[in-house]
């Protein structure tokens, strides 16, 4: 099955910062791929997503990018607030299973 | 529209006690899933379903077992509770594989 691993697995920045998480996947047939954000006690929820057929998003501060040869793919976000801080997921969907990365605990400081 | 939700939030279990996690969506989506998350840790897949009468195991099926005779509805049950059983389970649906999954808030089960 696909194994996705994340890194790093926490993050401390200064506001206004940028944060970078970088994901990589095993299975060459995943197709989509999906950041969640998890604030502390609530559900994930997602903040944007990317396909395989696309190299790049971008949604305000916060962008993707997907390199399908190297089978990675990172999550980009500018000009950080501490409404930013939560942990972060990414995922990448073989078949009909999404799998999920271990998280990245954000912390964006004052 | 409530989207999904999810009975009881939190809840204790004896060792060997079973219990059904309930959930429902109301947005008509054809696919359903049931995670669980361990404190500090990613979500891991315990089973899914495609539509109506059709269920398939994720990456930690044991100890569980699931139905699907609504659209809405996909009840998660755990037959004698074990202590690695303690975590908190997500339900999430969907409308089709490469869409968003919009989960539920979450129950919070402790087996002592």
């Amino acid at each position: 099955g696909e194994n996705v691993e994340q890194h790093p697995s926490t993050l401390s920045v200064q506001e206004g910062d940028s944060a970078v998480i970088k994901c990589t996947y095993s299975d060459s047939a995943s197709n989509y791929f999906p950041w969640y954000k998890q604030e502390l006690g609530k559900r994930p929820q997602l903040i944007i997503d990317i396909r395989s057929n696309v190299g790049e998003k971008k949604d305000q501060r916060i962008a993707v990018t997907l390199n399908k040869t190297a089978k990675h793919f990172s999550l980009h976000i500018t000009e950080t607030q501490p409404e930013d801080s939560a942990v972060y997921f990414c995922a990448a969907w073989a078949g009909n299973v999404l799998t999920f990365g271990g998280g990245t605990r954000l912390m964006v400081k004052p | 529209n409530a989207g999904v939700t999810q009975t009881p939030k939190f809840r204790i279990l004896k060792i060997g006690q079973s219990m059904t996690l309930q959930c429902t969506q109301d947005m008509n989506h054809n696919y359903m899933y049931w995670y669980r998350q361990d404190p500090g840790m990613g979500l891991k897949l315990i089973y899914y379903s495609v539509g109506a009468g059709i269920t398939d195991k994720g990456e930690v099926p044991n100890g569980y077992n699931v139905s699907r005779s609504t659209t809405e509805d996909f009840p998660l049950r755990l037959e004698l509770a074990a202590p690695s059983q303690t975590s908190v389970y997500f339900c999430a649906s969907s409308y089709d594989r490469y869409n968003e999954q919009f989960f539920g808030p979450g129950t919070r089960l402790t087996v002592l």
